[in-house]
């Protein structure tokens, strides 16, 4: 069972477009959903992160929207350039376990 | 601050031959430690996790094993390699009893059976 659901699988932006990435969850005991963004042939890393207690949260051109009655976060690029163009990973943490769990991926693509 | 490293980089393997992935966690003490496999450069597979020396979690049957013999080593391993085993692994570690557990990920290793 798909504990955290991500869409869509590949985004194909122009250059400055703001692309949207989106996760939903069913378990309320998740209480921290980062995002993390892996380029080819490497390791993901920690892009930026919410706690459920605030619904939105701005570092640089990333803005996490966080709905917490629905269920779902959303990841929003500003102004997307080329070199954005990689692989995005949602995440939630199981309170209980301390796991993280991990969304399935989005290939994004900003197109020069 | 705090460096993982992970080896080797690239490794090609028979089927049926052993394997052994190293990885060490440099700048701090009593980490988290995981092992995880992405397949075709899509989701991220939780393997093992261990919260101390010797303690070892597995999260899916499979051919692999892992062990931490050391506070800051984790070793990924098998006795026989499937074609399956195929695929790119990756290290992590977090801090231990922090909440938020932000997982930190090493820059991988990527495994060809063949």
């Amino acid at each position: 069972q798909q504990q955290v659901k991500q869409s869509p699988q590949s985004l194909i932006v122009q250059k400055g477009g703001i692309p949207i990435i989106n996760c939903a969850y069913e378990n309320t005991a998740f209480d921290y959903f980062p995002w993390y963004q892996q380029f080819p042939g490497k390791g993901p890393a920690l892009l930026i992160a919410i706690r459920p207690d605030v619904s939105e949260k701005k570092e640089g051109r990333f803005t996490i929207s966080f709905n917490k009655s629905a269920k779902q976060f959303s990841l929003h690029i500003m102004d997307s350039q080329p070199g954005d163009s990689a692989t995005y990973f949602c995440a939630v943490n199981d309170g209980n376990t301390g796991k993280l769990i991990f969304g399935q991926g989005t290939t994004l693509q900003v197109k020069p | 601050s705090q460096t993982i490293h992970q080896w080797p980089a690239t490794l090609v393997q028979p089927v049926g031959s052993p394997l052994s992935l190293e990885c060490t966690v440099e700048g701090t003490s009593n980490p988290n430690l995981y092992w995880y496999r992405q397949a075709a450069g899509r989701g991220l597979q939780l393997l093992f996790y261990s919260v101390g020396i010797g303690q070892i979690s597995s999260e899916v049957p499979q051919n692999l094993s892992a062990s931490r013999p050391q506070d800051r080593q984790f070793i990924l391993s098998s006795k026989k390699l499937l074609l399956s085993d195929s695929g790119f692994y990756l290290c992590a570690w977090s801090v231990q009893g922090s909440s938020g557990n932000t997982i930190y990920f090493g820059e991988g290793s990527w495994l060809t059976v063949v």
